[in-house]
């Protein structure tokens, strides 16, 4: 199992940033993903789920209505559509598998992260 | 909003100790509540899945136990590798998120 985020950068408050992740080594079109993140030197937040078959969707409140998880089973790859970004959006963004199609809510593989930071 | 709570937010301990570690939820969660490790720099790892299972590759000296709102990782004879930061996580309900605890650092 390989989990490949990218997408990160410096962006100012307010503007839009996506980011992806590659996956590889399993069955993706069959098993929920998540992202979760790290504010720099913190504890860890997650952000957003989204069931094998990308109908089903779960946010933090922190992030809802503003980031927008989605999936391309064809393509392999997770995404995460981050709008109207303040400052406590900075932090390092993981990407994890989740072991059911629905979505247990275990994180049972990580990617080594992209890191997202916010400032003007 | 389940709010997670873990206690100690740090220890000391030595190669060799048995290490317990407190998890406690703001509501009853039954048994879905999971454990992870992360070394610094690194991404986490899932060490234990709803309460008490082990998950696959991880050493028998870690352990998990507990229900409802209360819950206990455990390490016996804690090894070198085993210093780093622990997360409780629920997951009883993908509509409420699946909230991670603050954390305890496991120190020399």
């Amino acid at each position: 199992v390989q989990l490949v985020e990218s997408g990160g950068g410096v962006v100012q408050p307010g503007r839009s940033l996506r980011l992806s992740c590659g996956a590889s080594g399993f069955t993706f079109s069959t098993l929920a993903m998540h992202w979760v993140r790290q504010a720099p030197g913190k504890g860890l937040e997650w952000v957003a789920l989204i069931s094998s078959d990308g109908y089903n969707k779960y946010y933090a409140d922190s992030v809802k209505g503003r980031f927008v998880i989605s999936r391309d089973n064809f393509k392999n790859t997770l995404y995460l559509q981050m709008n109207s970004l303040t400052v406590e959006d900075t932090g390092l963004y993981y990407c994890a598998r989740d072991p059911a199609a629905a979505g247990s809510g275990e994180c049972d593989y990580w990617g080594q992260g992209t890191r997202v930071t916010v400032s003007s | 909003d389940i709010q997670m709570t873990q206690s100690p937010s740090s220890l000391s301990a030595s190669v060799g100790d048995r290490v317990t570690i407190t998890c406690r939820t703001s509501q009853n969660i039954g048994r879905y509540l999971n454990w992870y490790q992360q070394k610094p720099g690194k991404a986490p790892k899932l060490l234990i899945y709803t309460a008490s299972n082990l998950q696959s590759g991880v050493p028998s000296r870690f352990s998990g136990s507990g229900s409802g709102t209360d819950f206990t990782l455990t390490i016996n004879f804690l090894q070198s590798e085993d210093f780093a930061t622990y997360y409780c996580q629920q997951s009883h309900s993908a509509p409420q998120g699946f909230t991670f605890g603050p954390g305890t650092k496991v120190e020399i």
